[in-house]
């Protein structure tokens, strides 16, 4: 069975940094893209960032290239989300996801998601 | 605002059928997924590429695509359908950058 735990979220002030983490296990971690989404309160779903599966080649939200950072740690299955120069605008809950391919935008299997706050 | 439009919210009685559009012009170059959410949960991939249904989705999910419009019908509507639906679809900048609809709101009366 596929699991996606997320981690990191937290209550942050306007300029700050924060690194989300996203533990998968369950199927073969290097072998699939892996994305970010995340989703502001009571708003729709904004895609932020892919990755492939051995992390050499990463893509992003063209609003958010500079600031945000996508990685993975392949040896200890984990996806990292680097957030930078964060404001409030940034505030919404992020979800990590599992690419049904490498990579692509088939989103399989979806964690629970981790919030982040950002107050001005 | 989004690059693929969606209907904000929509209705469907009981049982009755309903069918959730989608409209952009990446699908003129790449097919729609759709997805499901439910208030407090995360998305779940109802139905991907190809209209493939993925394994534990009822039969009466179905997709097409036209032009640059992915539909997402449910026919036979049941009261746990209601949620919100999410296409989303690659751009077609060719940078592989992702892109996701506003969203449809269904309520099942």
């Amino acid at each position: 069975e596929v699991r996606l735990l997320e981690s990191g979220g937290a209550l942050v002030q306007s300029g700050q940094s924060l690194r989300l983490s996203c533990a998968a296990s369950g199927f073969t971690f290097a072998a699939y893209g892996m994305t970010w989404v995340r989703q502001p309160p009571g708003q729709g779903l904004q895609w932020v960032a892919g990755i492939s599966g051995s992390g050499y080649s990463s893509y992003y939200d063209d609003s958010l290239r500079g600031r945000f950072t996508i990685s993975r740690d392949n040896s200890n299955n984990v996806l990292f989300l680097q957030l930078t120069s964060l404001t409030a605008e940034d505030t919404a809950v992020y979800f990590c996801a599992k690419d049904s391919q490498n990579p692509g935008y088939i989103y399989d299997s979806w964690g629970q998601g981790t919030l982040v706050t950002v107050s001005s | 605002s989004y690059e693929l439009t969606q209907d904000p919210a929509m209705s469907v009685a009981l049982g009755q059928t309903v069918r959730i559009t989608c409209q952009g012009d990446s699908l003129r170059g790449y097919y729609a997924n759709w997805y499901q959410q439910k208030p407090g949960q995360a998305p779940v991939l109802v139905m991907s590429v190809g209209n493939r249904r993925p394994s534990g989705i009822p039969d009466r999910f179905s997709g097409s695509e036209s032009g640059d419009t992915a539909s997402l019908t449910i026919t036979g509507a049941q009261a746990e359908d209601e949620a919100a639906y999410y296409c989303n679809s690659r751009d077609n900048s060719g940078n592989h950058r992702v892109v996701f609809g506003g969203g449809t709101r269904l309520t099942v009366l």
